[in-house]
């Protein structure tokens, strides 16, 4: 098992939905947590910064974390085509190994108008 | 702030031969991450320095791969005698390290083909 496991996809959602993506981990030394969107054929570009539990927003995207279930996730309101890319949860803790991030796989976002 | 500036783009090799990427961080950022993306995964964790100094390496890196940041600036990545294998996209991240732990923010690769 990955100390990262997210969901592949691809998720296909209409222009103007809800997209919630999301992962789950396994090494509780994860403290931080990021989101990263990448294009095709480009280098993950961050979303997202968070270290506590609960939520963040930041125009229309909101990331949650949920350390007691080991449970992130990130939430795209009013999604755009523009949005269709791969999103990638990475997260690391604070002293030890675990402060290398460690990334999930990615999930393809497909929004269509 | 220009960001994470990687050379060359694209770098096409035959089987055997040597190539060698470049990686220019941020520029007041301490930390240089590299890591190597193969398509549909994640990316794998490979090197890091902390200014001059390499600090972690992966299983991934075998001996076939070098890593350098002299002056603790620009880092290349050079790997040996290439193989199918190592066809992949190549990401630089850089870092500020201090007690609160900055992200990593990514340059847009090098893709590496062998043929």
């Amino acid at each position: 098992q990955k100390e990262v496991e997210q969901d592949p996809g691809p998720l296909s959602v209409p222009e103007g939905a809800i997209v919630s993506l999301n992962c789950t981990y396994s090494n509780s030394a994860f403290q931080y947590f990021m989101w990263y969107r990448q294009y095709s054929r480009k280098g993950p570009e961050l979303l997202m910064y968070t270290y506590s539990s609960g939520n963040k927003e930041d125009g229309r995207f909101t990331a949650q974390v949920d350390k007691s279930s080991k449970y992130i996730s990130l939430f795209i309101r009013d999604s755009q085509p523009s949005d269709s890319a791969t999103y990638l949860c990475a997260m690391k803790g604070a002293s030890g190994g675990s402060y290398i991030p460690t990334f999930g796989r990615g999930t393809s976002l497909i929004v269509h108008p | 702030d220009t960001g994470v500036s990687q050379d060359p783009r694209h770098k096409i090799t035959k089987r055997g031969q040597n190539v060698t990427f470049r990686c220019d961080p941020i520029s007041e950022h301490n930390r240089l991450y590299w890591y190597r993306q193969t398509l549909g995964q994640g990316p794998e964790f490979l090197t890091y320095f902390q200014n001059e100094a390499q600090l972690e390496k992966s299983r991934l890196l075998s001996d076939r791969f070098s890593a350098e940041r002299p002056k603790g600036s620009f880092s290349t990545l050079e790997i040996q005698r290439t193989e199918q294998g190592d066809s992949a996209m190549y990401l630089c991240a850089s870092s500020f390290h201090d007690r609160e732990n900055s992200p990593l923010h990514f340059g847009n690769g090098t893709r590496l083909t062998v043929t």
